[in-house]
């Protein structure tokens, strides 16, 4: 079945570049998206890639997605204290609407 | 901007009771979903509903859960008979057909803890 992967845990320091990892399996994607997860909180989209993209720029976000090797990346320039929370890749492919979540990335951002 | 709601935030139970978690999705949107996440675990998808109707469903989605749209606005998840394992945060999202952003919107979710 599909399958998402990401890396459970990085760390920065403040002004920093933040770069989470992603690969996945299900070579039907249609959609790959980043939520973000703050303590106590709900998922909060943050950004999506179509598949057919290589890139997608949003402010400080770049998202490059590689579909050969199916790897997505995020990609937060001049990390701050506030981005600190757990990053979430996922995936929808074009017979189902249903999101496949990886396992999560916790970025602790130190000043 | 519009969003997800769900209630209760904090569901407390007893094992063996029926537990019903409530969500309000974006009023315009056309297609409802249930998520759970196991704490520590990935965030898994239970069902989708379209049309008052079951769409699609996960291998969790079993006898015991039931999701009904009872009015216009509310969407709710119902579990008959709640196990320990059904401890988790369950995430209600919606959709709407030609919205500009192709995702789902994701509630704050409901932590259910069944003793």
């Amino acid at each position: 079945g599909e399958d998402v992967e990401q890396s459970l845990f990085l760390s920065v320091r403040e002004g920093d570049s933040s770069v989470i990892n992603c690969t996945y399996t299900d070579s039907s994607s249609t959609y790959l998206y980043w939520y973000k997860q703050e303590p106590g909180a709900g998922l909060q989209l943050l950004t999506y890639i179509f598949s057919n993209m290589d890139m997608k720029q949003d402010q400080r976000l770049t998202v490059l997605l590689n579909k050969k090797d199916k790897h997505l990346s995020l990609r937060i320039a001049d990390t701050q204290t506030g981005d600190s929370a757990i990053y979430f890749c996922a995936e929808s492919s074009y017979n189902t609407d249903k999101l496949i979540f990886g396992t999560g990335t916790r970025l602790q951002v130190f000043p | 901007e519009p969003e997800v709601t769900q209630t209760p935030s904090h569901q407390v139970t007893q094992m063996g009771q029926e537990v019903i978690l409530r969500c309000v999705p974006i009023s315009n949107h056309l297609y409802f979903y249930w998520y759970r996440q196991i704490l520590g675990q990935k965030v898994e998808f239970l069902v989708s509903f379209y049309n008052n109707e079951i769409s699609e469903k996960s291998e969790i989605f079993d006898d015991q859960f039931s999701v009904e749209r009872p009015d216009g606005s509310n969407f709710t998840l119902k579990i008959r008979s709640t196990k320990l394992e059904d401890s988790a945060m369950y995430f209600c999202a919606s959709w709407g057909q030609g919205s500009s952003t192709d995702t789902q919107y994701f509630g704050p979710g409901t932590r259910l803890t069944v003793l």
